[in-house]
């Protein structure tokens, strides 16, 4: 099975930071890579798809890059909206796997 | 609109069974894959099934592989997961979510890789004596 791995699991920041979370593949999963947000008592959101497509009406501030077994979040600008849970998952093969997930809070 | 309203969740004994299902509207039902994921309490998300547009294939997580059935029925538009021997560590929230647009070749077979794209709100289901 393909492990993901996320880093950091917390994250603290404030309002307009730029911060970025990664996610390591344990093998490669060429662009077969999706992040969710999640707050609490909700279900998860999907924010980009293959690595670095947007899903629709997700605010261009979320951005996605990588390739094979690296990829990266970056949220530009951090709004209050935005202190959440954020999961990668790769869909290259089953079984599918989420990363551990990373909280961002709030400095 | 896209909805998916899950069902069925509850308290259970260790060993027993449960069916969930996931009444969807708002897409073409025949057209898209759809999944279950779980979350247990305070810990992260995890994969559970994918069954196809077309009902198969069908893939499980090793974890449930053998306890677990997921079904699809069309004239309901619902998805259905029939869980058995059931263990303390199925205690979860249990989410449908559905994918992409499936799209496959000539020969019939799935070339389509979507990520899951509408969740509903979740069923919890508790596994405990």
């Amino acid at each position: 099975d393909i492990q993901m791995t996320q880093s950091p699991s917390t994250l603290s920041a404030s309002i307009g930071d730029r911060v970025t979370i990664t996610c390591r593949a344990s093998q490669s999963i060429g662009t077969w890579l999706a992040w969710y947000q999640q707050k609490p008592g909700k279900a998860p959101k999907l924010l980009i798809y293959e690595a670095s497509n947007f899903q629709s009406g997700v605010p261009l501030r979320f951005v996605g890059i990588g390739s094979g077994t690296e990829f990266t979040l970056t949220i530009t600008g951090l709004q209050p909206d935005d202190f959440a849970t954020y999961y990668c998952q790769q869909y290259s093969s089953y079984q599918w796997t989420f990363g551990q997930g990373t909280k961002v809070e709030i400095k | 609109e896209v909805q998916l309203v899950e069902s069925g969740g509850g308290l259970v004994q260790p060993g027993g069974s449960l069916r969930l299902s996931c009444e969807v509207s708002g897409f073409t039902f025949s057209d898209y894959s759809l999944s279950w994921v779980r979350q247990a309490p305070g810990k992260g998300l995890e994969w559970v099934s994918y069954i196809s547009s077309r009902s198969s294939p069908i893939y499980y997580a090793d974890s449930v592989k053998g306890r677990f059935t997921t079904s699809r029925d069309k004239g309901e538009n619902s998805l259905y997961l029939q869980m058995t021997s059931l263990r303390v560590e199925d205690t979860a929230i249990y989410y449908c979510a559905r994918g992409g647009l499936d799209q496959w070749n000539p020969f019939g077979g799935l070339i389509s890789n979507t990520p899951l794209e509408y969740w509903g709100q979740g069923t919890l289901v508790t596994v405990s004596s």
